[in-house]
């Protein structure tokens, strides 16, 4: 159980164009869900934190217009990378938090951006 | 605020033998969670361990145990029988307040066969 896909696993996009990344809680109910974001040889970076049905918290120095979040339903947020850049290259990695578990997050695989 | 600190950038492990990777953290929390994740180069997050703040006994899963000394601030990770699928990078992490978590830098151990 407690199983969390990302989709698409890598993508790669011409400068100026949005990707969307999809993140799911396959076998449970997420009222919370996490972007990260983890540049090369480095550590797990908070985004933005994304409650069902209400406004995402982005973290200080995250652009939430640049950074789409949406989590419309108890198992699906989706991030968008809008006018991508090169430097948002990076790998992004979602976690799920059930219900009112405060500590238990289930990570996705990630998705590996590259921005040409 | 949280802080997580993982002083090691890299460690080496002869196959077969036990190694700890370190972990020290910060929180004013009276209550909080530590993890341990591995993350291979595939990317994916794998959790291993945790150890809840008001847990009196430190937390083992099979060949990993974690060594809790609340009053030290540390919750070093404890590998034992090392095997050379453990290499990958280490991450400490500590969930508090607002529940999302804080990770340290991480270490890369390197299983030597």
């Amino acid at each position: 159980g407690a199983v969390v896909s990302q989709h698409p696993s890598w993508v790669i996009c011409k400068s100026g164009t949005s990707v969307k990344i999809e993140c799911r809680s396959l076998d449970f109910q997420a009222t919370t869900m996490f972007w990260y974001r983890q540049f090369p040889k480095q550590s797990l970076m908070l985004m933005a934190t994304s409650n069902e049905g209400s406004k995402a918290t982005y973290e200080q120095g995250v652009e939430k217009d640049k950074f789409l979040i949406n989590h419309a339903s108890l198992t699906l947020s989706t991030l968008t990378v809008t006018s991508a850049h090169p430097e948002d290259s990076s790998f992004y990695i979602c976690s799920a938090r059930e219900g009112n578990k405060p500590y238990e997050q289930y990570f996705g695989p990630g998705t590996r951006l590259t921005v040409t | 605020a949280q802080k997580i600190t993982q002083t090691q950038p890299g460690m080496f492990v002869q196959e077969k033998e036990a190694v700890t990777l370190d972990c020290t953290y910060d929180t004013s929390d009276p209550s909080y969670g530590l993890f341990w994740y591995k993350q291979p180069s595939s990317g994916e997050m794998i959790f291993l361990i945790y150890q809840g703040s008001y847990d009196q006994q430190n937390a083992t899963e099979g060949r990993y145990s974690l060594n809790f000394q609340k009053a030290r601030k540390s919750a070093n990770l404890v590998i034992s029988a090392s095997q050379l699928g453990d290499s990958a990078m280490y991450f400490c992490a500590m969930g508090a307040g607002a529940n999302n978590l804080f990770f340290g830098t991480g270490t890369r151990l390197t299983v030597i066969p």
